[in-house]
C-alpha cells in the first residue's frame, strides 16, 4: 500500500523567513514524488516533480529514499506564497494510470 | 479556457436522490481521473480511464457509484441513493498517458 503523511496541518511564518514543508511516504517500489498547490479559490495544480529536480517560484524539493521524505524548502517565504499545499505519490507498479495519493495537505501561511 | 472543465460547481440534494456529475478533460488528454476530497483531507482517488476503457476503481466506490466515459471523451459520475456521508468535493483530473495531471475545479456535493 502507498501512503503519504504531511504532518503538518499549518504552518505561518513571516515573509522573508525560510519554509520547509514536511512530506513522508511510504511505497516498497520506486515512486514518483510531486507536490501540488492550491491558492485561495484556484484549482489544484503542480508545483514540481522531483524527477524535474527543478525550482519552481523558488521551491525545490528532493526525493531521500533512505528518509522516504520529500520535504519541500524555500529559502525566502513571500506573501504570494500563502495557499494549501499537497505532497503526492505515484506508484510505478499499478493498474491505475499515474493515479496520485495525496497527503493530507499543509496551510501555509505567509504574514507581512 | 481550455483546462479541464467540471459541471455543475455546486450541487445540493436531499438524501436518497440521484445526482450526476460531468466533466470534460483538456481535449487530448486520453487519461481521466475521479476524485474526492473532503474537509481537510487530500484528495483521494476514486477511479480512472484510459480513452472509454474504466481500468482502476478505488474499493472507495461503492456500488451507488457508477462512472462513464462514453467516446473516451467527456465523463459523468453519478451516484445513487446519496447519504450524508456522499458530501465532498468532487475532483476530475486529466492527462495526456503519464505527463502533467491537470485538475478541474471541481463539484462541490451537499446532501442534506
Amino acid at each position: 500500500a502507498q501512503r503519504v503523511t504531511q504532518p503538518e496541518k499549518l504552518l505561518s511564518v513571516f515573509k522573508g523567513a525560510p519554509v520547509e514543508l514536511k512530506c513522508n511516504y511510504s511505497y516498497s517500489g520506486s515512486p514518483e514524488l510531486f507536490w501540488y498547490v492550491q491558492y485561495s479559490r484556484q484549482r489544484l495544480q503542480l508545483l514540481l516533480r522531483h524527477i524535474s529536480r527543478e525550482s519552481i517560484k523558488g521551491f525545490t524539493a528532493d526525493l531521500n529514499k533512505g528518509e522516504t521524505s520529500f520535504h519541500l524548502k524555500k529559502p525566502f517565504a513571500q506573501e504570494e506564497d500563502s495557499a494549501m499545499y499537497y505532497c503526492a505519490l505515484s506508484g510505478q507498479n499499478n493498474n491505475a494510470g499515474n493515479m496520485l495519493t495525496f497527503g493530507g495537505g499543509t496551510r501555509l501561511m505567509v504574514k507581512p | 479556457d481550455t483546462g479541464v472543465s467540471q459541471n455543475p460547481r455546486h450541487k445540493i440534494t436531499k438524501r436518497g436522490q440521484n445526482v450526476t456529475f460531468r466533466c470534460d478533460p483538456i481535449s487530448e488528454h486520453n487519461r481521466l481521473y475521479w476524485y474526492r476530497q473532503t474537509l481537510g483531507q487530500g484528495p483521494e482517488f476514486l477511479t480512472y480511464f484510459q480513452n472509454e476503457a474504466q481500468l482502476e476503481k478505488s474499493r472507495l466506490l461503492s456500488d451507488r457509484f457508477s462512472a462513464e466515459r462514453p467516446k473516451g471523451s467527456f465523463s459523468t459520475l453519478e451516484i445513487q441513493r446519496t447519504e450524508q456521508g456522499d458530501s465532498a468535493m468532487y475532483l476530475c483530473a486529466s492527462s495526456l498517458l503519464s505527463r502533467t495531471m491537470f485538475f478541474g475545479s471541481g463539484t462541490q456535493l451537499s446532501v442534506l
